[in-house]
């Protein structure tokens, strides 16, 4: 069954860095999602991609995030300077159509980011 | 904004009694999402309900829409073990469904 994949599984950084999270979403979806999961809290929408473009995004996404579709498969998660309280479980995910249809997103395995 | 509130928080059962757990948002939903995510792992899609009063079934799990679709529940029939995790139910319109803020399920022997 096709899967959603993030790499790192991982990701250890300083303040101030940047980092980037992968993810490949499944290969004929067209609808693309970052959500974030702070430890023992909800799971949390930071934002929707479509088309090569942002269709929505959350108060939490703000301009210290962006997000890039670099290639046919790959989509991306940036954090310009990191902040302590960024650490969170990152969730990619994808769905075929609109979530407020009847298409179900699947999620990735998702990439714990820890900042120091 | 849209709120989405869950309750209740934790919910320890032993293993055979029922479980449920409720989902009240803010604001009238167009559809209503129900996730499971175990310990350590990513949220799984189990459901969606679209129509006012709607009720699905899977195996030992209902699921309600309330009929003003502003509400929803799952209801787990006589627990096992492996229905351990945290139920999240999600509900709006257009791509960004808002999160509920889950039910963590405990089974104990």
């Amino acid at each position: 069954e096709p899967e959603v994949t993030q790499t790192p599984s991982h990701q250890v950084t300083q303040m101030g860095q940047e980092v980037i999270l992968r993810c490949v979403p499944i290969s004929n979806h067209l609808y693309f999602y970052w959500y974030r999961q702070i430890l023992g809290q909800k799971v949390e929408f930071l934002v929707s991609f479509y088309n090569n473009e942002i269709s929505e995004k959350s108060e939490i996404f703000d301009d210290q995030f962006s997000v890039e579709r670099p290639d046919g498969s790959n989509f991306t998660l940036k954090i310009r300077s990191t902040k302590l309280e960024d650490s969170a479980m990152y969730f990619c995910a994808s769905s075929l159509g609109l979530a407020g249809s009847t298409d179900t997103q699947y999620f990735g395995p998702g990439t714990r980011l820890t900042v120091l | 904004g849209q709120q989405v509130m869950q309750i209740p928080q934790y919910q320890h059962v032993q293993e055979g009694e029922d479980f449920t757990t409720y989902c009240n948002s803010s604001t009238t939903l167009s559809n209503i999402q129900w996730y499971k995510q175990r310990p350590g792992g990513h949220p799984v899609f189990l459901i969606q309900l679209v129509k006012s009063g709607e009720v699905k079934k899977q195996k030992r799990l209902t699921f309600q829409f309330g009929e003003a679709k502003k509400n929803s529940s799952l209801h787990i029939t006589a627990t096992q073990t492996t229905d351990v995790g945290t139920y999240f139910c999600r509900g709006g319109g257009g791509n960004k469904l808002t999160f509920g803020t889950g039910t963590q399920l405990k089974v104990e022997l």
